[in-house]
């Protein structure tokens, strides 16, 4: 059974840094595109970047460029979201998703979703 | 703003056929990049109903169906039920800089 478990809710202050994690089970971790989306408070859906953990080929959103850096560590299977100077801004969900396998597409859709990590930035 | 453009909001009876549109530019939908579909119940996370177009994954029922012409696209939901009621994004690629996902703003379809 294909799984993405993110790491539990955080609540920081601004400035700080954060490093959200999405575990991958029961699927070839290294062959899937796993991306990140964001969800502000009763927002849209935010596409912010993807990753192929095979060859840790990243793309980004010019929004998030900048702003976070993805990452993924195949030996373990999980993919990563950090950040390194919070804003009250960030505070959202985020959800980690694996795309639709169709070769090295990274336009596919996502069709396994994580339970989603809030993070919420306050002082 | 978002890249791609639905309605904020769709509404239909019970029984009735629904259909929520996705209108893109020259740079993604009109590129060839394929569309996908979400329903977003509140509280949960987004569930894929529609990839490359129109296909369907397993479990989603055929009630739901995926088309694009040219830049836009459209999801129709037919025999509407209570259930359905939920937030749907359409999603695409875009080829401007190096390449970046984009979603829709969203549509809330209410169940009469």
């Amino acid at each position: 059974e294909v799984q993405l478990v993110q790491s539990g809710a955080e609540v920081k202050k601004p400035g700080e840094s954060l490093k959200i994690s999405c575990k991958g089970s029961g699927y070839s971790f290294t062959s899937y595109w796993i991306g990140w989306v964001r969800q502000m408070p009763g927002k849209g859906l935010e596409w912010m970047g993807i990753i192929y953990p095979g060859d840790s080929d990243t793309r980004y959103s010019p929004s998030f460029q900048g702003q976070v850096t993805i990452s993924a560590d195949k030996s373990i299977s999980t993919a990563y979201l950090q950040w390194s100077s919070l804003k009250a801004s960030d505070t959202a969900m985020y959800y980690c998703a694996r795309q639709v396998r169709d070769g090295y597409n990274p336009g596919s859709g996502f069709d396994y979703w994580g339970q989603g990590t809030l993070v919420t930035v306050s002082s | 703003q978002s890249v791609l453009t639905q309605p904020p909001s769709v509404s239909g009876a019970p029984g009735q056929r629904v259909t929520i549109s996705c209108t893109g530019s020259s740079s993604n939908i009109g590129a060839g990049y394929d569309v996908h579909w979400y329903q977003q119940l509140p509280g949960t996370a987004p569930k894929l109903l529609i990839y490359g177009n129109s296909n369907r994954p397993s479990g989603v029922p055929d009630r739901f169906s995926g088309s694009k012409s040219g830049t836009s696209a459209s999801l129709a939901i037919t025999g509407l039920q209570a259930e359905d009621e939920a937030d749907y994004y359409c999603q695409s690629y875009d080829s401007s800089l190096s390449g970046w996902g984009v979603f829709g703003g969203g549509t809330k379809l209410t169940v009469l």
